[in-house]
């Protein structure tokens, strides 16, 4: 799976968007980009994820470049309870069960300030 | 999203003696099951992937025999740590997917080894 780059930490005013970039640049075109959260101590809860389209839920959104070496995770209103380490992680599209696994980075550190 | 159950939340237990952490998949059923651990301020590391019916697949470095993995039915796994020790207190998260699914995680279950 490709490898992804996220800087480690980030703040972002209450009620404000935060954006959270992610590099992946050697993705393949077979490859999804994922986007999951922790809050502490917890376990990592699913977000959103996409292909080359741009994707969008009621949590997030997901834009991801035209060559698609690089995403950004919007959360368009951020409260306190964003607070969270964000991972960004990318993994292969396979059919069948049991072909693909999460490999987590150090993810991003969203501080969502009052 | 789909919930994903763990039991217990926490546990702790005496050096030498044996702790079963279940792993439940509550409103579908998991073709695949997946075993993190995480210890602190690190991020969540892959110990093994099960699928139902058949063996665990275990990451490099994680001992099979002392963390046994049961995949019985496609809504539960167990993760029994055999013979703990101090140095196996860590943070145990299992995730559940149907087939090429996003994955669901489970609230994890803090392990204390004393």
């Amino acid at each position: 799976d490709a490898k992804t780059t996220q800087p480690p930490s980030m703040d972002c005013a209450e009620g404000r968007a935060a954006n959270l970039p992610c590099n992946h640049s050697t993705i393949s075109g077979n490859e999804y980009v994922y986007w999951y959260r922790q809050i502490h101590s917890q376990g990592p809860q699913y977000i959103i994820h996409g292909l080359k389209n741009n994707e969008t839920n009621e949590m997030a959104s997901l834009i991801i470049t035209e060559d698609r070496k690089s995403s950004t995770l919007i959360l368009p209103h951020a409260t306190l309870r964003d607070t969270a380490v964000y991972y960004c992680i990318v993994r292969v599209a396979h059919s069948g069960a049991g072909s693909y696994q999460l490999t987590f980075g150090k993810g991003t550190k969203l501080s969502v300030i009052p | 999203g789909a919930v994903v159950s763990q039991h217990p939340s926490w546990v702790i237990c005496k050096s030498g003696t044996s702790v079963k952490i279940e792993c439940r998949s509550l409103d579908f059923q998991a073709t695949t099951m997946f075993w993190y651990r995480q210890f602190p301020k690190q991020s969540l590391m892959l110990m093994a992937t099960s699928n139902e019916g058949s063996k665990a697949t275990y990451e490099q470095g994680v001992e099979k025999d002392k963390f046994l993995i049961n995949h019985a039915s496609l809504t539960l796994s167990t993760l029994t740590v055999t013979s703990a020790h101090p140095e196996d207190s860590s943070f145990y998260i299992c995730s559940a997917r149907i087939k090429n699914t996003e994955a669901f995680f489970g609230q994890g279950t803090r392990l204390t080894v004393v």
